[in-house]
Parts: C-alpha cells; sequence; structure tokens
C-alpha cells in the first residue's frame, strides 16, 4: 500500500516564484525524505526531516515536518527553470526500518 | 567519481527470452535495492539487499530474482520476461538502511518486452 501521496500531482509556476509540494503519510514514521527526478533519469536525494524536527533547509528548500497531521511539505523558494522535475516524497514502510516507500510524484514546470 | 551504473540503460526483447540488468556501486554501500516506475504508480520496490549474500523481497517480486555474490553487484534478472515488465527500472545504493540514509540512483534502464 502506498505510504507518501503527494500533492498536487502537477504544478506550473512561473520563474521566481515559489513552488510548494505537499506529502501526506498514513503511519508514524522515524523521518521522510524527498527526492527530485529529471525526465527519465535516476532520482536524486534532496532532504531527509527527522520525525522529531519540524523545519529543516537546504539552500533554496525547506522541508517542514508536522507529524500530528501526518504530513510534510517542500518549498522551493525563487524557482528556477532548472527546477522543473518530479519531486517524490519517501517513507519507510510501515515498522520496517530496512525499506521505504515512495509516492506518484508532483510534477513541477517552471514557465520562463 | 561515486556512482551506480546500470546495464543496460536500453533493452527490447521478447517474451520469454531470459535477460540481466547489471547494477553495480563503487561506494562501498551495504544496502542495494532496485525499483521499477511506471506512469501513475511511482517506485514500486522490487527487491534489496541488506548485505552480501542477504536479499529480501519488495513490493512487487513477482516474475523477478536478485543475487548479491559481491558487495558491489547487485543484478536483476528475469528469468521469463513477460510485457507487464516493461517499464523502467532504476538500481540504487546506500551506505545504511533506505529509511535513514540518502539512495543514490543510477540512470536507469528502460526495458521494452515485446
Amino acid at each position: 500500500s502506498q505510504q507518501g501521496e503527494e500533492d498536487p500531482q502537477a504544478l506550473s509556476i512561473q520563474e521566481g516564484e515559489n513552488a510548494t509540494m505537499n506529502c501526506s503519510y498514513k503511519t508514524s514514521i522515524n523521518n521522510l525524505q524527498w527526492y527530485r527526478q529529471n525526465s527519465g533519469r535516476g532520482l536524486v536525494h534532496l532532504i531527509l526531516i527527522r520525525s522529531n524536527e519540524r523545519e529543516k533547509h537546504s539552500g533554496r528548500l525547506r522541508v517542514t515536518l508536522d507529524t500530528s497531521k501526518k504530513s510534510s511539505s517542500l518549498l522551493i523558494t525563487a524557482s528556477r527553470a532548472a527546477d522543473t522535475a518530479s519531486y517524490f516524497c519517501a517513507t519507510q514502510h510501515g515498522n520496517r526500518d530496512d525499506k521505504i516507500i515512495f509516492g506518484k510524484g508532483t510534477r513541477l514546470h517552471i514557465l520562463p | 567519481e561515486a556512482q551506480v551504473t546500470q546495464n543496460p540503460r536500453y533493452l527490447i526483447t521478447v517474451t520469454g527470452k531470459k535477460l540481466t540488468v547489471t547494477c553495480s556501486q563503487n561506494m562501498n554501500h551495504e544496502y542495494m535495492s532496485w525499483y521499477r516506475q511506471d506512469p501513475g504508480l511511482g517506485l514500486r520496490q522490487i527487491y534489496y539487499s541488506m548485505n552480501v549474500e542477504v536479499t529480501d523481497k519488495g513490493d512487487v517480486p513477482e516474475g523477478y530474482k536478485v543475487s548479491r555474490k559481491e558487495k558491489r553487484n547487485f543484478p536483476l534478472i528475469l528469468e521469463s520476461p513477460s510485457p507487464n515488465q516493461t517499464s523502467l527500472y532504476f538500481c540504487a545504493s546506500s551506505f545504511n538502511r533506505a529509511s535513514t540514509d540518502t539512495q543514490y540512483f543510477g540512470p536507469g534502464t528502460r526495458l521494452t518486452v515485446l
């Protein structure tokens, strides 16, 4: 069963604007990860946030985690054309820490 | 350069013809995994390996086999491919468990089974 689900499925914004994507999950987690995938290529790890963290930054990326709502958000500030990609959240599988489940992703398109 | 390599990158084959997709990493990672990616379904894990000679089923293992005889290699074997195995396949590795560590992905293998 799918653990993390991203929302929206697709998002188009103007270059320079901020992009926000959300991920909701069903069971409690120890941490949550975000990955980026450029069209047809391998995924690239962006950030990992632990369950005892509420917010984490990496460059223009800001990730928040709300364990009470079982949700996370990824904010990309001052978007660029190169940010056009699919973004996936990944959560552990139930109580197991040896495998993770990826959501179906949000397709982000940055318009020039 | 630290990387995960997969071969071949593209493969068209016919139903029933055994094939192997190789995966190799040069980062001395213990954890390796295979995923398939299909439109509308996202990435689904096929098999994973915590270490040499240790493999376990993921969410969609039917029709696939793997082996982990060496730490760096984790081949994916399709003994009798079928059209429903047409997909984009990714190998990934991490130093530690996937849920606590960064996974590094290969470039992908696009497989078409006719």
